[in-house]
């Protein structure tokens, strides 16, 4: 069974920590998405990977940042973390074709304290 | 900009009832549209998606949708709801412009009574 998964389901953190999110898919996909979830403000794009070493930002870029050195792997990164990024965190993948849709890992909880 | 509107913050419906959950968006050309299921605390799992062809689609779990270009919606419905349908609903669109991601709608909150 294809699957996009996230290393850690809840997470907690002090402000100021960097904070590493990793997520992993096994289905050979070009494109990687992270995402945050808030209530009241739906899902909201921080970056995407459309290939190995490149990335774009997303809506909701600033206080973060991501890594792709391989296909499989996205990592989002959180430089100096805030309690204001206390969020679901959603990673997403998806072939070349927008139209196959989009798979998605569990999420991760992070909350900061 | 495509924009996704769910009107429907919450929906409450009784076990067995048929459901509608209502979902427009805002772009000039047909895009891809997508429904996501969300149960608590978990992923968002593809129940159906619309991309060309019948406009009306059939998905996983008995959903099905329905676009209609004329009202800019593609509405999502099922004849009897099961209390497992209980979850957050999200309704998406893809304008076909590049390697972007998706746009949500806010999610609508379906809750079921016995």
């Amino acid at each position: 069974d294809v699957k996009v998964t996230q290393s850690s389901r809840y997470l907690v953190k002090r402000t100021g920590e960097k904070v590493f999110l990793e997520c992993v898919q096994d289905m050979d996909h070009e494109n990687m998405f992270w995402y945050r979830q808030d209530p009241g403000l739906g899902l909201r794009l921080i970056y995407f990977s459309y290939d190995v070493k490149m990335k774009e930002k997303g809506d909701i870029p600033e206080g973060y940042s991501v890594s792709r050195e391989k296909k499989e792997r996205f990592s989002l990164i959180l430089e100096s973390a805030s309690t204001n990024q206390t969020s679901m965190y959603l990673c997403a993948s998806r072939p070349g074709q927008a139209g196959y849709g989009y798979t998605f890992g569990s999420g991760t909880r992070l909350t900061v304290v | 900009a495509q924009s996704v509107t769910q009107p429907d913050i919450h929906i409450t419906v009784s076990e067995g009832a048929s459901l509608e959950l209502r979902c427009n968006y805002s772009y000039g050309a047909t895009p891809y549209l997508f429904w996501y299921v969300q149960s608590p605390g978990q992923g968002l799992q593809l129940l159906l998606k619309y991309f060309s062809g019948d406009t009306l689609v059939q998905g996983i779990k008995g959903f099905e949708a329905e676009f209609k270009r004329s009202q800019s919606s593609f509405n999502l419905r099922k004849p009897s709801v099961h209390w497992s349908d209980a979850a957050e609903y999200f309704c998406a669109v893809y304008s076909g412009g590049g390697a972007d991601g998706l746009t949500f709608g806010k999610g609508t909150h379906l809750i079921i009574q016995p």
